[in-house]
């Protein structure tokens, strides 16, 4: 089946940093989704991106179908960004998500 | 729309109890599934629906059951509970519809099995 990396595992930050988490995925796709998982357990869909660039407020993130890798793009961060970002994505053959293995993100005052 | 929900938020089962996961959506999607997610990792496929009547297996089926008889309702039944089933269950819902796949994710229901 497909696979799905995400790096860096973990990350720690100072608040009002940047950072960029990467998902490398081994096959086409045709969904890609970031969540926010938060520390309640809640899963938060941060985008919808099989391609292309999209930006909501502080997030934004880039798909690459063709390399086949997605960025997420953190800036100016919050200790309420805390949490694991997953990407998930969609192969072609298949109707559901194959996770990553996440990226434990932590935001310290 | 309350979107995805699901119930019940924990449970406490003994080993070879058996119970119902509910989950339920109000978005009339076709597509609904049931993710389990263990300490530390992602969310692994336990079994999806592409309709009412229509039930497939994903990554990690054994010991659960499905069935989908509406479109708004896909419960997970356990039928003899083992402690290996301890987990966070959550379902999702998704409309394929003109090539968008986007899924949604209920809350959630922590799992202990003792």
């Amino acid at each position: 089946g497909i696979q799905v990396e995400q790096s860096p595992p973990d990350l720690i930050l100072q608040e009002g940093a940047n950072s960029t988490l990467r998902c490398n995925f081994s096959d086409s796709v045709n969904n890609l989704q970031w969540f926010h998982q938060n520390p309640w357990g809640q899963l938060i869909n941060l985008f919808y991106i099989p391609s292309g660039t999209k930006q909501n407020g502080r997030l934004s993130a880039t798909t690459v179908a063709t390399e086949r890798y997605s960025l997420l793009y953190i800036s100016s961060s919050q200790t309420t960004d805390s949490g694991v970002y997953f990407c998930a994505v969609i192969p072609g053959s298949a109707r559901q998500l194959t996770f990553g293995s996440g990226t434990q993100l932590t935001v310290l005052p | 729309n309350a979107g995805v929900t699901q119930t019940p938020k924990f449970q406490v089962l003994k080993t070879g109890q058996s119970m119902t996961l509910q989950c339920a959506q109000d978005m009339n999607h076709e597509y609904m599934s049931w993710y389990r997610q263990d300490p530390g990792m992602g969310l692994r496929l336990i079994h999806y629906s592409v309709g009412a009547g229509i039930t497939d297996q994903g990554e990690v089926p054994n010991g659960y059951n499905v069935s989908r008889s509406t479109t708004e309702d896909f419960p997970l039944r356990l039928l003899s509970a083992a402690p290996s089933q301890t987990s966070v269950y959550f379902c999702a819902s998704s409309s394929p519809g003109q090539g968008v796949y986007e899924q949604f994710f209920g809350p959630g229901t922590r799992l202990t099995v003792l």
